[in-house]
């Protein structure tokens, strides 16, 4: 298990259309987080899991963006009905919740173009 | 708010000086870290200073924390030309909960 892994690195996708990606995390990891990163600016949370449950979502998680973690291990983050507002990086990172403190992994993120 | 907020915003040096860049935040803390962002690439964790810390240091990294302040600061010493990169701070307010970035500084190593 070599850290968080994201897929795909790269999505072009026309306005409209819906996409998907999938982040991978640490295994012994309970928490997983999903942000945002638009160019210039530091990343923006959207949602975070413990296990499968997920506990917080951000108010700039609007309808058309869902995320799951189904049975607690790798997670999706879907975007319907795309628009050019969406173009940013998704991050993905994981951690362990308890015990004392440790950092987040992150994974390399996802690079989402709208044309 | 939980946001870090970091300053400078931009920073230049030359290789072989010091930088220092400096964090503030508005919440008590449990703990507060400091993340690297290469260009179009995720972040990496650096290093993690407890709220009952002052000072920490891993390798040419120094990080100090003034709770009473709220302010934090990450020195790099001896800096290279790898060391160009975005540097965010992270304050965390319970362990494991979500953080929330400021938009960073941007650290420029000239050869």
């Amino acid at each position: 298990d070599t850290g968080v892994s994201q897929d795909p690195r790269h999505k072009i996708t026309k306005r409209g259309q819906n996409v998907t990606f999938r982040c991978d995390p640490i295994s012994e990891h309970n928490r997983l987080y999903w942000y945002r990163q638009t160019l210039g600016q530091g990343p923006e949370f959207l949602t975070y899991f413990q296990n499968e449950a997920q506990l917080e979502k951000s108010r700039l998680l609007s309808d058309r963006f869902s995320a799951e973690r189904p049975k607690g291990s790798f997670s999706t983050l879907e975007i319907q009905r795309t628009e050019q507002g969406d173009s940013a990086m998704y991050l993905c990172a994981s951690t362990v919740a308890q015990g004392d403190s440790y950092g987040y992994t992150f994974g390399s993120g996802t690079r989402l173009t709208v044309v | 708010s939980q946001q870090g907020e970091e300053d400078p915003q931009a920073l230049s040096i030359q290789e072989g000086e010091n930088a220092t860049m400096n964090c503030s935040y508005k919440t008590s803390i449990n703990n507060l870290q400091w993340y690297r962002q290469n260009s179009g690439r995720g972040l990496v964790h650096l290093i993690l200073i407890r709220s009952n810390e002052r000072e920490k240091h891993s390798g040419r990294l120094r990080v100090t924390l003034d709770t009473s302040k709220k302010s934090s600061s990450l020195l790099i010493t001896a800096s290279r030309a790898a060391d160009t990169a975005s540097y965010f701070c992270a304050p965390v307010v319970n362990t494991g909960n979500q953080f929330y970035f400021g938009t960073g500084t941007s650290l420029t190593v000239i050869p």
